[in-house]
């Protein structure tokens, strides 16, 4: 049962660079979230989806974008790396959006030098 | 503006014991809650959660109250084993939100 899959799980990034990280679902949820997971700070939402082909800002959006062109894959981008947005990053999905519980992935730890 | 705050970087717990995780919110829109349990170099796993118009839920060694009147939640383990040290993240929604308000975690430590 592979859940909610991650690629990659370490990447290191000079400021700059572009990168695109893949989420990748099999339980065919409607909703995916990504996240990003500061010391301190808990998990914050970067953008999300509520279905194939929509994408919503969350509480941080500046710096990334998303698309979803399938059902399965939410794809988070970063056009110029900046040291700010090292962090560790998680994808979720999950049925529907509210109280229903979020699947997450094991998260992708990036550092920008 | 933490909306969502877990007072308590970490809890150390002796192993049989009750552990008590702390959550408050300010948001008064906030109608459902959800606690996280997350173990190092993995995603959270959804644990419990409770839905404001209950004050209390419970599965198996773990409870969730819920006091709307203080803004304040808490997630009691027990008995305490091993297998729960862990980060645990308190979550909040209100009504039509798609989006989740997280705590900045608490890490449980269960002693033998």
């Amino acid at each position: 049962n592979a859940g909610v899959t991650q690629t990659p799980k370490f990447r290191v990034l000079k400021t700059g660079q572009s990168m695109t990280l893949l989420c990748a679902q099999d339980m065919n949820h409607e909703y995916m979230y990504w996240y990003r997971q500061d010391p301190g700070m808990g998990l914050r939402l970067i953008h999300y989806s509520v279905g194939e082909g929509t994408t919503a800002k969350g509480e941080v959006p500046d710096g990334y974008n998303v698309s979803r062109l399938k059902k399965q894959n939410f794809l988070l981008g970063l056009e110029s790396a900046a040291p700010s947005q090292t962090s560790v990053y998680f994808c979720a999905s999950s049925t529907s959006g509210g109280s229903q519980p979020q699947h997450f992935g094991d998260g992708t730890r990036l550092s920008i030098l | 503006d933490q909306q969502v705050k877990q007072n308590s970087p970490s809890l150390s717990v002796q192993e049989g014991r009750i552990s008590i995780l702390n959550c408050d919110y300010t948001n008064s829109m906030f109608d459902y809650f959800l606690w996280y349990k997350k173990y190092p170099a993995e995603g959270p796993t959804f644990l419990i959660s409770i839905s404001s118009i209950k004050d209390k839920n419970e599965d198996g060694r773990f409870t969730v109250f819920l006091n709307k009147s203080a803004k304040h939640l808490s997630l009691h383990i027990v008995p305490s084993q091993p297998g729960d040290s862990a980060v645990y993240f308190c979550a909040a929604l209100y009504q039509g939100a798609q989006k989740l308000v997280f705590g900045q975690g608490t890490r449980l430590t269960i002693n033998p």
